[in-house]
């Protein structure tokens, strides 16, 4: 399983965009990078999923570079509720073997 | 569609007894995955069903087991519980075709 490397915590203010990186440098060539998010007692809920270049839905825009050994999710304009930690994790498509690692704990501040 | 389900929510037990957790998927998942979450540990995989036949184990000791029945529902049983075993243990259900899963609110176990 590919380990990933994000930083700890980081806070951000409202209304801001707010750019979580992750590295990833012994992705497999068939690794998808996916995103999780998950608020104080509760599950985490997925985000987004990618392979390469850029992916965006309603919530979160991912961000791949051509080598893939690091991702970057964008959050425009979080809110207060934006307050959460924020997990990447590698996985060929399919294996529910997710492998969390200790995530990054965002903070928005007023 | 109704979410994952998770039960029960909160349980407090001994050390040395044996725990039993279940857990219902949205319906037409057929793979359920279990993961302990502690503060030191973070979030830990412990086992993955899919149509009944366990697919992926993590590492964690024979005391953890599980199974999952004709209707996916799952459980997850620990025997011998340890302090250590405390924790809010996560079932996720999904399709098993993508990476992306279902988690339900979880159960927090206190082992006194």
């Amino acid at each position: 399983l590919a380990k990933t490397t994000q930083p700890i915590s980081m806070d951000s203010y409202e209304g801001q965009e707010v750019n979580i990186t992750c590295s990833h440098n012994n992705i497999a060539t068939n690794d998808y990078i996916t995103w999780y998010q998950q608020f104080p007692s509760q599950g985490p809920r997925f985000i987004i999923q990618g392979y390469k270049t850029k992916v965006t839905n309603e919530v979160a825009s991912l961000f791949i570079p051509a080598d893939r050994k690091s991702s970057t999710l964008s959050l425009p304009r979080v809110s207060l509720s934006d307050t959460a930690v924020y997990y990447c994790l590698v996985g060929s498509y399919g294996n529910n073997r997710l492998a969390f690692g200790k995530g990054n704990q965002v903070v928005v501040i007023p | 569609k109704a979410g994952v389900t998770q039960t029960p929510r909160y349980l407090i037990k001994t050390r040395g007894q044996q725990v039993t957790l279940s857990c219902s998927p949205i319906s037409g998942h057929r793979s359920v995955s279990w993961y302990q979450q502690t503060p030191g540990q973070g979030l830990q995989f412990l086992f993955e069903y899919f149509s009944e036949t366990q697919r992926n184990k993590g590492n964690f000791p024979g005391r953890f087991s599980g199974r999952q029945f004709s209707n996916s529902r799952s459980e997850m049983n620990v025997s011998t519980l340890e302090l250590g075993d405390s924790a809010l243990y996560l079932c996720a259900s999904s399709q098993g075709t993508s990476n992306e899963q279902f988690f339900g609110p979880g159960t927090r176990l206190t082992v006194l």
